[in-house]
């Protein structure tokens, strides 16, 4: 099965920083730029981040560019998300995408920003 | 910046009946590669989303033929011929190349 699933997500503070991780299986994970792509509360879909196949490069919302860091382990075939200096604004349901060929997209995890 | 604009933002159906949507994007989406990287999700209630259609018009594997997609440069279309009750959800545009941008979202709702 191809799986995507993602952990990490919780409470913190404004400023403060948070890690999200993205586990996947079923699929050569080397081989896909990965996606982080949020959903605030009851709006719409926000694309955050993209990583290319081999971690090379990586592309940022102006939102989040300073602040976010996206980074993967290709032999753990794992995504991350390095969240620092949260705002209010990043409270939002955090997925993990890939786009190219089939989509899959985990299931989210929930961050809160709040004092 | 570049802004994805949808509409209607919600849609009461009627099943059975045909629904569109529209999408349109402040700048031409059409590339330099001679592709036009317009994408439509589909978002079911409790769910994640999930692809319907990339490049305007090519659906993705699995999905019903009752959904279609049609456009180019800065107006686009997503068609349900008939609407059946599992498509009840909300429907996103996004342009898919740097910066990648979604549209507010269409509601459908029976």
């Amino acid at each position: 099965d191809v799986k995507l699933v993602e952990s990490g997500g919780g409470v913190v503070r404004p400023g403060g920083s948070l890690t999200l991780s993205c586990a996947a299986s079923g699929f050569s994970f080397g081989d896909y730029a990965m996606h982080w792509i949020r959903q605030s509360p009851g709006k719409t879909l926000e694309w955050v981040c993209l990583m290319s196949e081999d971690g090379d490069s990586a592309h940022y919302a102006d939102s989040v560019k300073g602040r976010f860091t996206i980074s993967r382990d290709n032999n753990k075939k794992s995504l991350f998300l390095e969240m620092k200096s949260v705002v209010h604004e990043d409270t939002a349901i955090y997925y993990c995408v890939k786009m190219r060929g089939g989509d899959v997209w985990g299931q989210g995890t929930a961050v809160t920003v709040s004092s | 910046d570049l802004v994805m604009t949808q509409s209607p933002l919600s849609l009461p159906v009627t099943l059975g009946q045909p629904v569109s949507i529209s999408c349109r994007s402040s700048q031409s989406l059409d590339n330099v590669d001679g592709k036009t990287y317009l994408i439509w999700f589909q978002q079911r209630p409790g769910q994640s989303p999930r692809r319907l259609i990339s490049k305007v018009s090519k659906r993705d594997s699995g999905v019903p033929d009752r959904f279609s997609g049609s456009g180019s440069g800065t107006n686009f279309t997503l068609q349900i011929s008939t609407v059946e009750a599992e498509d009840v959800g909300t429907y996103y545009c996004m342009k898919g190349s740097l910066p990648f941008t979604f549209g507010q979202g269409t509601k459908l709702e029976i």
